[in-house]
Order: structure tokens, then C-alpha cells, then sequence
């Protein structure tokens, strides 16, 4: 089946600091999800991005497809943006792979 | 409000004690699918469903059932739990497959001794 990849596993940022996160995946997909949960185990929906990019306030998203990766941005971060960070991708049959995440933390 | 909702929130049982999990939509998706997360691994789809009595196996299927009777309502049926079943458990819904934004409930402890 299809393998995703995420980097870093971890990350530790100071308020206010930049970060980009990567998701790699192993074959071409039809859907690919940004999500987030945080520390009470919430899961929330950031992007649906199979290709392109999208803007959120101080997220965005980039999916290029054709190389098979996609970025997580945060800008600014704040202590409310910890978290883990999953990426999700489906091929067209509807079987979603998660990959294991990044795990963030925004100290103030 | 739009949500999707599980029950029990948190659950410790027994080895075979039989158990149900309870999930519920009120967006009229179509689209439901049950994960289970496991630290270092993620989320792993268990099963999912397409629409009232259509449903299919995901990445982990194995010792679980589930039925879709109702469209708003997509239950998780251990018949046997095991202790390797010890997870958290979402219940996921969308409009119609993965093409859209995925719902997720709050997730469901369970602990099987």
C-alpha cells in the first residue's frame, strides 16, 4: 500500500517562529488532507489539498503532486498551534493512509 | 450545530466481553469510516461505509464489524475484544467519500484487560 511520511517527528518552536512541515508519499494519490489534533485529541480539518496551494490566516498548504509531497506552513506560531500534525492521502478507493505525524510544540 | 458524536467517550472492559461503539452524524453525509490511532503509528482506517448498507474493509479490518442501517448512524462492534484493541477510537464522516472535508468525532478510549 501507499506509505506517507512525515518530518520532522518532532518539533519545539518559540512563540512567534516560523515552521514548515513535510509530507512525503509513495504513489500518486487523488486526495491529500492536512490535520490537526491537539492536545486534548481534538482532530480538525486544516486543508483538503491534492495539488496547489491554499491560505488559512497564518496557515497554508502546498501539495505538488507530481513529486509527491506536500508543506504544512505555520507563520507566527502561537501556543494554541501545538499539536500533532497529520497528513492523510487517498488513492481513489476511498482507503485514507495517515502518515504517523509531527508532533509540535509552541512554547511561549 | 453540525457534529459528529460517540459513546462511550471512554471505556475499560474485559477480554470477550462484547461491546458497541456508538457513532452519529447530523450533516447527511454519506461517507462515515471508523479509525483507530495507536502512538508512533497514526490513524488506521478500520472500516468504512458509502451509503446506507454499503460498506467495506479498510487498512485494518480484524476483529471488528459494523453496519449501516441508518445513514446517520455507523456503529463499531468488537464481538471479542482483546487486549490489542486497546486504542482511541474517531468515527469519521464526510459528504459523499474522501473528496471532502473529513468530520471527525472526539474520539472514544478503550481499554480491554
Amino acid at each position: 500500500g501507499i506509505q506517507v511520511e512525515q518530518s520532522p517527528p518532532d518539533l519545539i518552536l518559540q512563540e512567534g517562529a516560523n515552521s514548515t512541515l513535510r509530507c512525503n508519499f509513495s504513489d500518486s494519490v487523488n486526495n491529500l488532507q492536512w490535520f490537526h489534533q491537539n492536545p486534548w485529541g481534538q482532530l480538525i480539518n486544516l486543508f483538503y489539498i491534492p495539488s496547489g496551494t491554499k491560505q488559512n490566516g497564518r496557515l497554508s498548504a502546498t501539495t505538488v503532486a507530481t513529486e509527491r509531497y506536500s508543506l504544512l506552513y505555520i507563520s507566527s506560531s502561537q501556543t494554541t498551534d501545538s499539536g500533532v500534525y497529520f497528513c492523510a492521502v487517498e488513492r481513489g478507493n476511498n482507503d485514507m493512509r495517515f502518515g504517523a505525524g509531527t508532533r509540535l510544540t509552541v512554547k511561549p | 450545530e453540525a457534529q459528529v458524536t460517540q459513546n462511550p467517550r471512554y471505556l475499560i472492559t474485559v477480554t470477550g466481553k462484547k461491546l458497541t461503539v456508538t457513532c452519529s452524524q447530523n450533516m447527511n453525509h454519506e461517507y462515515m469510516s471508523w479509525y483507530r490511532q495507536d502512538p508512533g503509528l497514526g490513524l488506521r482506517q478500520i472500516y468504512y461505509s458509502m451509503n446506507v448498507e454499503v460498506t467495506d474493509k479498510g487498512d485494518v479490518p480484524e476483529g471488528y464489524k459494523v453496519s449501516r442501517k441508518e445513514k446517520r448512524n455507523f456503529p463499531l462492534i468488537l464481538e471479542s475484544p482483546s487486549p490489542n484493541q486497546t486504542s482511541l477510537y474517531f468515527c469519521a464522516s464526510s459528504f459523499s467519500s474522501l473528496a471532502y472535508e473529513q468530520y471527525f468525532g472526539p474520539g472514544t478510549r478503550l481499554t480491554v484487560t
